[in-house]
């Protein structure tokens, strides 16, 4: 059946960079995009980016001089780093699948502090 | 960005009774192939947000047939029928026609 996985340091120090990564199962990485969405404590949704079938990517403007998703389609994994990260990026990270957003991920909480 | 706005932003309904969700976008969600890209959400209390809806009026795989979306280019409603104890949650509309995907505020659920 389609999972999704994220896993990544659950707390990170300001200025630095965030490194996640979501693991699927169930289905191909060629034929699927994965999208990266966070929602902080307690607010909403906030789409983050994506990177599509084909590899190419599409980011949220307001993140992108900040962001980078990459994969190993060997391995069924997407990545995202986020640099320079700040208290607000504090926030739960979910990785979801196809443009639909039809399966989620468990979410992984990040959470910026020194 | 496209703007989603949501009301009410609180509804309290009782079990058996049903419940409508308004979402209006910025712009229209009227793809030229069609599609209206306008999709509901639902996050139950501690858990990941599950597709309600796609594409306007399309139930997901699973979802109760008492879920059911319409709406026009700009103009959206989910309406629950019959609200269980396991509908409670927020629900969010989405809409994925452009870059940034953007999210209205949110409904929350509650039973009476």
């Amino acid at each position: 059946q389609v999972q999704l996985k994220e896993s990544g340091p659950g707390l990170v120090q300001p200025s630095q960079t965030l490194s996640l990564t979501c693991t699927v199962s169930g289905f191909s990485l060629t034929s699927n995009s994965v999208h990266w969405v966070r929602q902080p404590p307690g607010k909403g949704l906030e789409w983050v980016g994506a990177i599509w079938s084909g590899g190419s990517t599409d980011y949220n403007s307001a993140l992108k001089s900040r962001l980078s998703i990459s994969r190993d389609t060997s391995k069924s994994q997407v990545f995202l780093k986020m640099n320079s990260l700040q208290t607000e990026d504090t926030a739960i990270y979910f990785c979801t699948r196809r443009r639909d957003f039809d399966y989620w991920g468990q979410g992984v909480m990040v959470t910026v502090s020194s | 960005d496209i703007v989603m706005t949501q009301a009410p932003l609180s509804v309290s309904v009782t079990p058996g009774e049903s419940a409508s969700i308004s979402c209006r976008s910025s712009k229209s969600l009227l793809h030229s192939n069609g599609i209206t890209y306008v999709y509901w959400y639902l996050q139950k209390p501690g858990k990941s947000p599950q597709l309600l809806i796609y594409r306007m009026s399309n139930l997901a795989s699973g979802v109760p047939d008492r879920f059911s979306g319409s709406g026009s280019e700009t103009d959206f409603t989910l309406k629950i029928s019959r609200v269980e104890a396991e509908d409670v949650g927020i629900y969010y509309c989405g809409q994925l026609l452009e870059n940034p995907y953007t999210f209205g505020a949110g409904t929350k659920l509650e039973l009476k």
